[in-house]
């Protein structure tokens, strides 16, 4: 089992859309959980930090579920701007600063 | 303003050849990192450093090699011993303490070899 798991995608969904994504941790230890954002070709960058409470940020809303150790990402309605690959990044655990990165989810927002 | 800037954009090896990637940020941070991303592939960590003078074999360390100087700069050199050096090198840092554990991340350099 991988450390981080996404679905790959892609997604395609019309503007105005909503949709979400999950991500799946196994290390039981990790502490912090971040969702980057990475368009083709280019660094990742951070779209949020993922909180026990959730948290939201404009259009975009992130929760954690540590019981079944998982993280959630809801981006309503959807722009064009808002293709790329999103990624679920995970640390090692309390105290580490390593990092575990999943392979990402594309999504592609259509007019 | 404040960063991490990588250089080259894209860099160029030939065969036997060491080549090494430059990253340096202004951001005070103590930590930094290399991943190497492949296509459809997540980041895998290459090295990281937590403090000056003092660095880290990741996940797949094997065929490259760094130092760590100065807080601000940590270049990676890929040896000759890297078999397949042809990827996208992303260099990190990250800021110490509770909730500062953030990574930024530089513009990358593309390493392909001729």
């Amino acid at each position: 089992r991988k450390e981080v798991e996404q679905d790959p995608g892609p997604f395609n969904v019309p503007e105005g859309a909503t949709v979400a994504f999950n991500c799946t941790y196994s290390n039981s230890a990790s502490q912090s959980f971040f969702w980057y954002r990475q368009d083709c070709r280019k660094e990742p960058k951070l779209l949020m930090s993922v909180y026990s409470s959730g948290n939201e940020d404009g259009r975009f809303t992130a929760q954690l579920n540590r019981a079944s150790q998982y993280i959630s990402l809801l981006i309503r309605d959807s722009k064009l701007s808002d293709s790329a690959t999103y990624l679920c990044v995970v640390n090692k655990g309390s105290g580490t600063y390593k990092y575990i990165f999943g392979t990402g989810t594309r999504l592609k927002v259509l007019a | 303003d404040g960063g991490i800037t990588q250089s080259p954009k894209y860099l160029f090896r030939k065969e036997g050849q060491n080549v090494t990637l430059s990253c340096e940020q202004n951001l005070n941070h103590d930590a930094m990192y290399w991943y190497r991303q492949d296509p459809g592939q997540g980041l895998r960590l290459i090295y990281y450093s937590q403090i000056v003078n003092d660095f880290q074999k990741g996940d797949i360390a094997e065929g490259y090699s760094v130092s760590r100087e100065k807080k601000e700069s940590f270049p990676l050199t890929v040896t000759s011993a890297q078999k397949n050096p042809t990827a996208f090198y992303l260099c990190a840092s990250t800021s110490s303490g509770p909730g500062q554990e953030t990574q930024y991340f530089g513009p990358g350099t593309r390493l392909l070899v001729l």
